[in-house]
């Protein structure tokens, strides 16, 4: 595609549910970030991808957090029993190259809202 | 541990004036430097980077950053404020060694008539 596109854009759940975010990167990028932008706070590195793999988790916050990517290509964030601190927006990222000095380009973010 | 900081939450300016936002880092690495800007309701979009090579990056939109080792800073500039330039912006490192991504806590700009 032509950007970086984030599913869906909006999500209100209850508390304890599980959800699932979704990023399709840009065709052919290999490297795929997940972050988190809570009101008041920067954003926080959740994982990176490079192709399928996670080299860095080291950014989850906790076990109820979990990623995957199939493909070299899509990518979900799952939350499970979710919490009101998960509340924020998920941002995903990916960049063409592996190298740390490539230029990412973000998606819309995912906006959770946990009630 | 690697961290960035970006120096006021908020920064004000009339619109033809200097545009000046901070930012200082940390990292036992040499850093890679971003400057990221966002819109309202829009996503990140990149403004400039440091790899490499010649200190003083220019980037879109009339922006420009100074990367200054013995300060450890990154801060952006911009001659003349122009009312579009009204947004978010962050600062970002990443250490050549890693993916780890630190983002600055950011700084909105407000650009006044």
């Amino acid at each position: 595609g032509a950007g970086v596109s984030q599913s869906p854009s909006n999500k209100v759940t209850e508390k304890g549910k599980d959800v699932e975010l979704r990023c399709d990167p840009i065709s052919g990028h290999t490297a795929l970030y997940w972050y988190r932008q809570s009101l008041g706070q920067g954003l926080e590195f959740l994982i990176y991808f490079q192709g399928n793999s996670a080299p860095d988790k080291s950014g989850l916050p906790s076990d109820r957090f979990s990623a995957e990517r199939t493909g070299g290509s899509v990518s979900t964030l799952t939350i499970q029993r979710t919490q009101q601190e998960d509340s924020a927006v998920y941002l995903c990222a990916s960049s063409a190259q592996t190298g740390a000095s490539s230029e990412a380009f973000f998606g819309q973010g995912t906006r959770l809202t946990v009630v | 541990a690697q961290s960035v900081t970006q120096l006021g939450s908020h920064v004000s300016v009339s619109e033809g004036a200097l545009v000046l936002l901070r930012c200082n880092y940390s990292s036992s690495v040499p850093p890679y430097l971003f400057w990221y800007v966002q819109y309202p309701n829009q996503g990140l979009q990149l403004l400039l980077k440091y790899t490499t090579g010649a200190t003083l990056v220019k980037g879109i939109n009339g922006f420009e950053a100074e990367f200054k080792k013995s300060e450890t800073s990154f801060h952006l500039t911009k001659p003349s404020a122009h009312m579009s330039d009204a947004a978010e912006y962050f600062c970002v490192h990443r250490g050549t060694g890693g993916f780890k991504t630190i983002f600055g806590a950011g700084t909105r700009l407000f650009v006044k008539a």
